[in-house]
């Protein structure tokens, strides 16, 4: 049974939707991150939270904005997205934002852009 | 920054006989390389971590070795089970703490 939980599951929406991706994490973690994971490609890093502040964003287009609002949440905003966004995106957290520490990830959402 | 290089894509054996997955990393500042299982529908699982202070680590029928010098590291899987099948990816952690993931191995283990 995994510590962080994603919701929902899977999404469809239009390229005009404005939808949001939930993850909460239960470990008592102090970071948090957004991966997407597209076919046949590496697990993409997205954005990176650190006790609640944004630490680092991979180049992400502005169409994907992220908030955390306590170490326990995070949220990915979608909005006006494009077909080849769609992918499966994952939530991970670990104990601190540093060398050696595990990440644990949660199912993910499967998102699918019409 | 980190490319990490894995091999092979794909993976076919026999249950009951071993299979090794390798990995090649870049950046020689990395210190700890973790593998992680990802099962149909779910989110990865971390399996086995080492350290770059260790040369191999074992937990039952898995193990992972390092070569620092080459720069190089492999999970090993003893007595495969049907149960085993799932895509591998290995991953190093970089001098700015992030995560640079290898493209996964997908491991068909056949009854």
């Amino acid at each position: 049974e995994t510590g962080v939980t994603q919701t929902p599951r899977h999404l469809v929406m239009g390229m005009t939707n404005k939808k949001s991706l939930k993850c909460e994490q239960h470990l008592g973690h102090n970071a948090m991150y957004w991966y997407k994971q597209s076919a046949k490609k590496p697990l993409e890093l997205m954005f990176v939270y650190s006790l609640e502040e944004r630490v680092e964003n991979n180049s992400v287009p502005s169409r994907f904005s992220p908030e955390c609002p306590n170490s326990s949440h995070l949220f990915l905003h979608l909005h006006t997205l494009q077909p080849e966004d769609s992918a499966l995106y994952l939530c991970a957290s670990s104990q601190d934002r540093g060398l050696n520490q595990p990440q644990h990830f949660g199912d993910g959402t499967r998102l699918s852009i019409l | 920054g980190e490319n990490v290089e894995q091999h092979p894509s794909t993976l076919s054996v026999q249950e009951g006989d071993s299979a090794v997955i390798k990995c090649t990393y870049s950046d020689s500042a990395s210190n700890y390389f973790p593998w992680y299982k990802q099962e149909l529908g779910k989110g990865p699982q971390l399996i086995i971590d080492i350290r770059s202070n260790v040369g191999e680590k074992k937990d039952q029928r898995i193990a992972v070795t390092l070569n620092k010098t080459a720069k190089h590291f492999s999970l090993h899987i003893t007595e495969t089970q049907p149960e085993d099948s799932a895509v591998y990816f290995c991953a190093a952690i970089s001098k700015r703490s992030t995560l640079t993931f290898g493209k996964g191995t997908m491991l068909l283990v056949s009854p």
